[in-house]
């Protein structure tokens, strides 16, 4: 168990630029979910996969963020056209999924920042 | 709609005096209640989650929180505080998700600050 890794750790873009983040969870773990957090604030809730399909996305996911967990192991988050209010901490956290409740463990997370 | 809210922004205690944050929640039904604890340049840990079993739940590193319905609270103690308690320690609930998963909704967090 190497625990729940994320690429890059920091990103640093001109706005307008596109970035891509990619998250691995646990192995064996079939749930995954983004969160985004910003200075002061506590983690906010962004989408969520249960294997591959992406079951919900919080109204914080413009248009212009997509995610996908292509084969139900490794996710990416893109995000198109960066503005300055993308700059941001983005975790993954990754959970069993043997129960509504199990635990949730979350990766260092990727620094954004939009120049 | 589930929320929790942690009543200190900054909580300051010496080392090996006891440790205690706050945190009320809202909730329709029963809740499941975690500790989220975030040292600098780290990810979040948990240290300890209710979810309607003992409401008294003991944690890692020492910590422990009581779920009391009739306060609608869950605060986070610890008997002694060491030096390596300094973090951000984040009051969370868990909404159930389609396809079973749950959402967890964040407090806005407690920096503990402990001194010699």
């Amino acid at each position: 168990d190497t625990g729940v890794s994320q690429d890059p750790r920091h990103k640093i873009t001109k706005r307008g630029q596109n970035v891509t983040f990619r998250c691995d969870p646990i192995s064996e773990h079939n749930r995954l979910y983004w969160y985004r957090q910003t200075l002061g604030q506590g983690p906010e809730f962004l989408t969520y996969f249960q294997n591959e399909a992406q079951l919900e996305k919080s109204r914080l996911l413009s248009d212009r963020f997509s995610a996908e967990r292509p084969k139900g192991s490794f996710s990416t988050l893109e995000i198109q056209r960066t503005e300055q209010g993308d700059s941001a901490m983005y975790l993954c956290a990754s959970s069993l999924g043997a129960s509504s409740a199990d635990t949730q463990y979350f990766g260092p997370g990727t620094r954004l920042t939009v120049l | 709609a589930q929320s929790v809210t942690q009543l200190d922004s900054h909580v300051s205690v010496s080392e090996g005096t006891p440790v205690l944050l706050r945190c009320n929640y809202s909730s329709s039904y029963s809740p499941s209640l975690f500790w989220y604890v975030q040292h600098p340049n780290k990810g979040l840990q948990l240290l300890l989650k209710y979810t309607s079993a003992a409401t008294l739940v003991k944690g890692i590193n020492g910590f422990e929180a009581e779920f009391k319905k009739s306060e609608t609270s869950f605060h986070l103690t610890k008997p002694s505080a060491h030096m390596s308690d300094a973090a951000e320690y984040f009051c969370v609930v868990s909404v159930r998700l389609t396809g079973g998963g749950n959402k967890l909704t964040f407090g806005t967090g407690t920096q503990l600050k402990v001194e010699l």
